[in-house]
């Protein structure tokens, strides 16, 4: 595709629900990440995957985010049991490989309530 | 522990004039890029400027420059005959040669460009 793609943009969730964002990477992108970004913050590391195999994953606040990238194309950021302090802006990059430019989606914002 | 400081929550300009955005970062590696993007209210990331370490010359991109610092840990952003569209979140990062591009970020400075 021409950029990065999440979806959904926008997305409640009651507290306690599950829910599953999507990250369409550029066509040919090997290595993919995700960022969380809080309210007024700097965006975090959250994972990182090169091809299907997930390299580091120590950026996940708890054994309630998971992240899986089976194809090493699409990826998906799931979340259990959401709770409040999941609120933020969820950002997906895509890079062709190594330490070449990161291509961002333009995130999925989670609301909690 | 990696960590890239900004210390200008809220910055402004008018057009056309020139503003300088700060950025200090601190690490014991000696290999690492150093990159500024833009945020704007869209908020898609786009890529800036980048610096690599190694290089002494400091980057620029057409309106853009940066004043890297390499001893003091610091990387400044430079923004030239200022216009209405660069009015959005600026941050500063870092990621280490071995680490795949794995970004580090600053808490972003929000730019404000005045007619």
């Amino acid at each position: 595709g021409a950029g990065v793609s999440q979806s959904p943009r926008y997305k409640v969730a009651k507290r306690g629900q599950d829910v599953a964002l999507r990250c369409d990477p550029i066509s040919g992108h090997v290595s993919l990440f995700w960022y969380q970004q809080a309210l007024g913050q700097g965006p975090e590391f959250l994972t990182y995957f090169q091809n299907e195999a997930q390299l580091d994953k120590s950026g996940l606040p708890s054994d309630r985010f998971f992240a899986e990238r089976p194809e090493g194309s699409v990826s998906t950021l799931k979340i259990q049991r959401t709770q409040q302090e999941d609120s933020a802006v969820y950002l997906c990059a895509s890079q062709r490989g190594g330490n070449t430019e990161a291509f961002f989606g333009q995130g999925t914002r989670l609301t909690v309530v | 522990a990696q960590t890239v400081t900004q210390s200008q929550p809220e910055m402004s300009v008018q057009e056309a004039e020139t503003v300088t955005l700060s950025c200090t970062y601190d690490t014991s590696e000696s290999n690492y890029y150093l990159f500024w993007y833009k945020q704007p209210p869209s908020r898609q990331m786009i890529l800036v400027i980048r610096q690599e370490a190694y290089k002494q010359q400091n980057a620029t991109e057409n309106r853009f420059s940066v004043n890297f610092q390499k001893a003091a840990k610091s990387f400044s952003l430079k923004i030239s005959d200022s216009q209405l569209g660069d009015t959005a979140m600026y941050f500063c990062a870092f990621t280490f040669y071995n680490q795949g591009g794995k970004l580090i970020f600053g808490q972003g400075t929000e730019l404000s460009v005045k007619p």
